[in-house]
């Protein structure tokens, strides 16, 4: 079955224990990235790679890093978490990196950052 | 700039009754895309449709249909003869064909949808 997968999907962290939130996809797609989604600012995207080693920084990068070391995997590390990155973290993959290629998104990863 | 208003926050409607959910885009380009994702009390994101700026034709599937108007920048989602398990929230989004971050997705706020029995 194609598709987009996270782990773990619940996770409660104390302030400063870094932290990773893995994804994959089974689909061969070239391009993934990171969105997180808070109440009353919608879905925001943190971070995307366009290919493998190919990464950049999306709109709210800051306290996030990434990699791309196969096509498949998309790791979030959060180096020292602190509670304003409590929120619900998706990934999410499609072919291509222009803007015609529909995102497919994992289950979403809920973090509290305490 | 990018940016996608779903003006509707909260809709209640009661069963079999048909509802449209409001969609106005912004963009100055002139190749875009525009998708509705659903997300259900679960959580997860849920694809719907994607359209392409060139094409403005209506799209039906099953109780679910979409109106694209270029003029109006709008891109409208009805669902006829709701059911309950239609109840979630639903994004608008905008991607534009060669934006600078890759295929970012532009979101709306979601309109959450509660239909009861």
């Amino acid at each position: 079955e194609a598709q987009v997968t996270q782990n773990p999907r619940y996770l409660i962290t104390v302030t400063g224990k870094k932290l990773t939130v893995t994804c994959s996809q089974n689909m061969n797609h070239e391009y993934m990235s990171w969105y997180r989604q808070d109440p009353g600012l919608g879905l925001r995207q943190i971070y995307y790679s366009m290919n493998v080693e190919v990464t950049d920084k999306g709109d709210v990068p800051e306290g996030y890093k990434v990699s791309r070391k196969e096509k498949r995997n998309f790791p979030l590390i959060l180096e020292s978490p602190s509670p304003n990155q409590t929120s619900l973290y998706f990934c999410a993959s499609s072919l291509g990196e222009r803007g015609q290629e529909t995102q497919y998104f994992g289950p979403g990863t809920r973090l509290l950052v305490l | 700039a990018q940016k996608v208003t779903q003006a509707q926050t909260e809709i209640s409607v009661v069963e079999k009754e048909d509802v449209t959910l409001d969609c106005v885009y912004e963009t100055r380009d002139t190749t875009y895309y525009l998708f509705w994702y659903k997300q259900p009390p679960s959580g997860e994101l849920v694809f719907l449709i994607r359209r392409n700026s060139f094409d403005e034709q209506n799209e039906i599937s099953g109780r679910y249909s979409w109106n694209f108007q270029k003029s109006t920048s709008s891109f409208n989602f009805t669902i006829t003869a709701s059911q309950v398990v239609d109840s979630a929230v639903y994004f608008c989004a905008l991607s534009e064909a060669f934006g600078n971050q890759g295929g970012k997705l532009i979101f709306g706020q979601g309109t959450e949808l509660s239909v009861k029995p």
